[in-house]
């Protein structure tokens, strides 16, 4: 199975601040990366897929970079309603598996 | 607009069964992968299970292989997860996921939109 590692596990940072997530891949797994954004006790929400192709209604404070093993998950400007935990996800083979998550807050 | 909802959690002992069903609507059903996929309290998301839209394929997690059979009724636009042999480790909310479209099987079975999630709790 591709293990997939997040860090940091969780950050603090200040409104309008830039804020970056990395996800690291056991194996290479070209660009067949995933990542969610989780609200408290909401279900998880479809961000970026492919490693960059921002889905629809998105902002477009959010991106994704990377390919290979190493990939990133910028927030340009952090707001408010970005407090959530972040997760990726490989979908290069099954079973699919998730980062550990990344909760972001607000200083 | 794409509607999942889960339902059939609920209260189970160890080693018993328990059904969960999706009941799916807003788009095309049979032509969509589905999967499950589950979040224990306060952990992490993992994925359990996915089915191809023609039902011809199933994937499994290796934490579930030969105790869960995920199917799916197209004519009900309805997708299940039979579980049996259930354990405490199999305490958490499950959440049904419509894929995507995509060349690769693996890449079908990603999760564009999620149900609200289903509690399901082991415990004597």
């Amino acid at each position: 199975d591709i293990q997939m590692t997040q860090s940091p596990s969780s950050l603090s940072a200040s409104v309008g601040d830039r804020v970056t997530i990395t996800c690291r891949a056991s194996q290479s797994i070209s660009s067949y990366l995933n990542w969610y954004q989780q609200k408290p006790w909401k279900a998880p929400k479809l961000l970026i897929s492919a490693a960059s192709s921002l889905q629809s209604g998105v902002p477009s404070r959010f991106s994704g970079s990377g390919s290979g093993t190493d990939f990133t998950l910028t927030i340009s400007s952090l707001q408010p309603e970005d407090v959530a935990t972040y997760y990726c996800q490989q979908s290069y083979s099954t079973p699919l598996t998730f980062g550990g998550g990344t909760e972001v807050e607000i200083k | 607009e794409v509607q999942l909802v889960e339902s059939g959690g609920g209260l189970v002992q160890p080693g018993g069964s328990l059904t969960l069903s999706c009941a799916a609507s807003g788009f095309t059903f049979s032509s969509y992968a589905m999967s499950w996929v589950r979040q224990a309290p306060g952990k992490g998301l993992e994925w359990v299970s996915g089915i191809s839209g023609s039902a011809g394929s199933t994937y499994y997690a290796d934490s579930v292989k030969g105790r869960f059979t995920i199917s799916r009724d197209n004519s009900k636009n309805t997708l299940y997860l039979q579980m049996n042999s259930l354990r405490a480790e199999d305490t958490a909310v499950y959440y049904c996921t419509k894929g995507t479209l995509g060349a690769r099987a693996s890449v079908r079975l990603s999760g564009e939109d999620w149900g609200q999630g289903t509690l399901v709790t082991v415990s004597s």
